[in-house]
């Protein structure tokens, strides 16, 4: 199985700085074929479902503010919110679908300074 | 955008089963894989398992194999997981989440359902 490991656990950030989660995959998520790197970003608030926000690990999704950008390629992968704003306080999740069985990192919880 | 309604939350004896059901709306059914992936209290998340309708194929992680029965049922657009043998390990909230289906499950989940808390304890 690949193991997702997200770092840090959790943040506090002063509004308007930015925000980086890191996450590392044991195995290479860039599929040769098709040059992609299989992983996605995810945004929880409580009591909410997931949101996707990133997929192909840099594909901003259509309705996400554009401080959220994703980067990485390999097992190395990052989330940056560049601008944090209040209603960025969540916790967010790594996961990838390079292989069965699906995986998710453990999630890094945001929140303001 | 197909929209996921899951059915409400569940309250489970220990060594029953329990069956959670995910209606997909606004979108052509057979054209997505229907995933599971559950939450315990304060923790991450888990993949449990998915079905492509299309194609007539399910596919669970080694950890639920035995245990777990994902269907789909075309004529209500409807697709259902079925957890037995509960333990209170088991006690947590259950999404169904959609792939597109041509991707084998090598896809992102989206969108979610709203998710279902099960609960069990004796």
């Amino acid at each position: 199985d690949i193991v997702m490991t997200q770092s840090p656990d959790s943040l506090a950030v002063s509004l308007g700085e930015r925000a980086t989660i890191n996450c590392e995959s044991s195995q290479n998520l860039l599929y040769s074929s098709d040059n992609k790197n299989y992983l996605a970003w995810y945004q929880q608030k409580p009591g909410q479902p997931p949101r996707l926000l990133i997929s192909w690990a840099s594909i901003r999704e259509s309705g996400v503010p554009d401080r959220f950008s994703g980067s990485g390629s390999g097992t190395d992968f990052s989330l940056t919110i560049t601008s944090l704003q209040a209603e960025d306080v969540a916790v967010y999740y790594c996961q990838q679908y390079y292989s069965t069985p699906l995986t998710f990192g453990g999630g890094t919880k945001v929140e303001i300074k | 955008q197909v929209q996921l309604v899951q059915s409400g939350a569940e309250v489970k004896k220990p060594g029953s089963s329990v069956k959670v059901s995910c209606k997909a709306s606004g979108g052509n059914f057979r054209s997505f894989a229907f995933n599971w992936v559950r939450q315990a209290p304060g923790q991450g998340f888990e993949w449990m398992g998915g079905i492509i309708p299309y194609f007539g194929t399910t596919n669970y992680p080694q950890k639920f194999r035995g245990r777990i029965t994902i269907s789909a049922d075309e004529a209500t657009t409807t697709a259902y997981m079925e957890l037995q043998s509960l333990t209170s390990a088991d006690t947590a909230v259950y999404y169904c989440a959609t792939q597109d289906y041509y991707s084998g499950w090598r896809s992102y989940f989206d969108p979610w359902g709203q998710g279902t808390l099960v609960t069990v304890s004796s």
